[in-house]
């Protein structure tokens, strides 16, 4: 069954720190996404990643950046994070043939002090 | 650029009910594709179903049925005889272009079924 993985399910830091969010999947998926969940907005997308360090920006990538060294794992890293960083991140795979589903970890609640 | 409503922000219903959650959708692709994901109260969100631009036939899985409209450019979600277990947010999502599968996302319906 399609599994994938994120480190925490809450986790709590302070402003100007740096945080890393890891995500791992076990399915042999190209493709890797991170999103954040705010109220009332959805999904948005924050980077994607097609292929090990390949990378594209999404909708909101300011103030994040990721690594894909290895298929299946996928860093979001937020560089000092700030209050207005506190939401839920929710990481993502799917295949790399076009159309599939893309299937989601358990989210991490980040509350930035 | 695409778009996705789901102007129901929230929907409360007594076990039983049926309910539908909305789905509006914009965009210029010819081809693309539609979803629908449920987030329980865990987290995770579930892929619940895919429907392509060329197929515009009802979908019936158990108590879950969806009707797609082209021509209203509609993807609508209903719920038979609704349960408590299905009280979750519901997402509709729309494939972008340029490929690697990215989805726009609507801003989800909160479902409550109430015994």
């Amino acid at each position: 069954d399609v599994k994938v993985t994120q480190s925490s399910r809450y986790l709590v830091k302070r402003t100007g720190e740096k945080v890393f969010l890891e995500c791992v999947q076990d399915m042999d998926h190209e493709n890797m996404f991170w999103y954040r969940q705010d109220p009332g907005l959805g999904l948005r997308l924050i980077y994607f990643s097609y292929d090990v360090k390949m990378k594209e920006k999404g909708d909101i990538p300011e103030g994040y950046s990721v690594s894909r060294e290895k298929k299946e794992r996928f860093s979001l890293i937020l560089e000092s994070a700030s209050t207005n960083q506190t939401s839920m991140y929710l990481c993502a795979s799917s295949l790399g043939t076009l159309h599939q589903p893309q299937h989601f970890g358990d989210g991490t609640r980040l509350s930035i002090l | 650029a695409q778009k996705v409503t789901q102007a129901q922000t929230e929907i409360s219903v007594v076990e039983k009910e049926d309910v539908t959650l909305d789905c509006v959708y914009e965009t210029r692709d010819t081809t693309y594709y539609l979803f629908w994901y449920k987030q329980p109260p865990s987290g995770e969100l579930v892929f619940l179903i895919r429907r392509n631009s060329f197929d515009e036939q009802n979908e019936i899985s158990g108590r879950y049925s969806w009707n797609f409209q082209k021509s209203t450019s509609s993807f609508n979600f209903t719920i038979t005889a609704s349960q408590v277990v299905d009280s979750a947010v519901y997402f509709c999502a729309l494939t972008r272009g340029g490929g690697g599968n990215k989805l726009t996302f609507g801003t989800g319906t909160q479902l409550k079924v109430e015994l």
